[in-house]
């Protein structure tokens, strides 16, 4: 059974520019969530999605959104980087029928903004 | 509102010698909660995970965890370290029951195992 892929692995952008990172969770998880890590800030978490409906949100600005598809693929988007976003960005799945249910991570991508 | 306390940012053990790391949690309700292990430019791999039945969690590689309300602690132990659980390891929890599945993390604690 795959696990949680996430594409790019790596990527570097200019500030004032714009990331589309994609997540494909495990085959039958509906539950889509982000989480960025960084050094300082430790893993916070973005947002969670289920059946393309955004059911969690954390403490981030607009320039940070995302969505979810028919088939629960997912896709974050940062808009006008800071050089501040440089981070790992972590996506996970889950069945999403209970909060119990275990959360799966995928390997992340990171991004530097130069 | 939930939060995770790791204390201790590094801990170092000999091979062979015990592994504790520590978590407290605060929680307005009762809580599951979580141990993930992250390898060098890896992900989080779940190790165990507490969701209001037994006490005492045992999870992957050897690691277990006893949930003790009374001390709102949720710590992680190893009977003898090996050099391949050199990692960082995080402390999460999440609202017990509902659709909440948002994970609040510890800062983490970085597990050096000397030879």
């Amino acid at each position: 059974k795959a696990g949680v892929t996430q594409t790019p692995r790596y990527l570097i952008k200019t500030r004032g520019q714009q990331v589309t990172l994609s997540c494909s969770p495990i085959s039958g998880h509906r539950s889509v969530s982000w989480y960025q890590q960084t050094p300082g800030q430790g893993l916070q978490f973005l947002f969670e999605y289920f059946s393309e409906t955004q059911r969690n949100k954390g403490n981030f600005p607009g320039r940070f959104s995302g969505r979810q598809f028919s088939n629960s693929r997912s896709e974050m988007n940062v808009s006008t980087l800071e050089l501040g976003d440089s981070a790992l960005y972590l996506c996970a799945s889950s069945l999403g029928g209970n909060s119990g249910n275990t959360i799966y991570f995928g390997e992340g991508s990171w991004l530097t903004v130069v | 509102a939930q939060s995770v306390t790791q204390l201790g940012s590094h801990v170092s053990v000999s091979e062979g010698a015990l592994v504790l790391l520590r978590c407290n949690y605060s929680s307005s309700v009762p809580p599951y909660l979580f141990w993930y292990v992250q390898y060098p430019n890896q992900g989080l791999q779940l190790l165990l995970k507490y969701t209001s039945a037994a006490t005492l969690v045992k999870g992957i590689n050897g690691f277990e965890a006893e949930f003790k309300k009374s001390e709102t602690s949720f710590h992680l132990t190893k009977p003898s370290a090996h050099m391949s659980d050199a990692a960082e390891y995080f402390c999460a929890v999440s609202k017990g029951g509902g659709s909440n599945y948002k994970l609040t993390f510890g800062k983490g604690t970085l597990l050096t195992v000397n030879p």
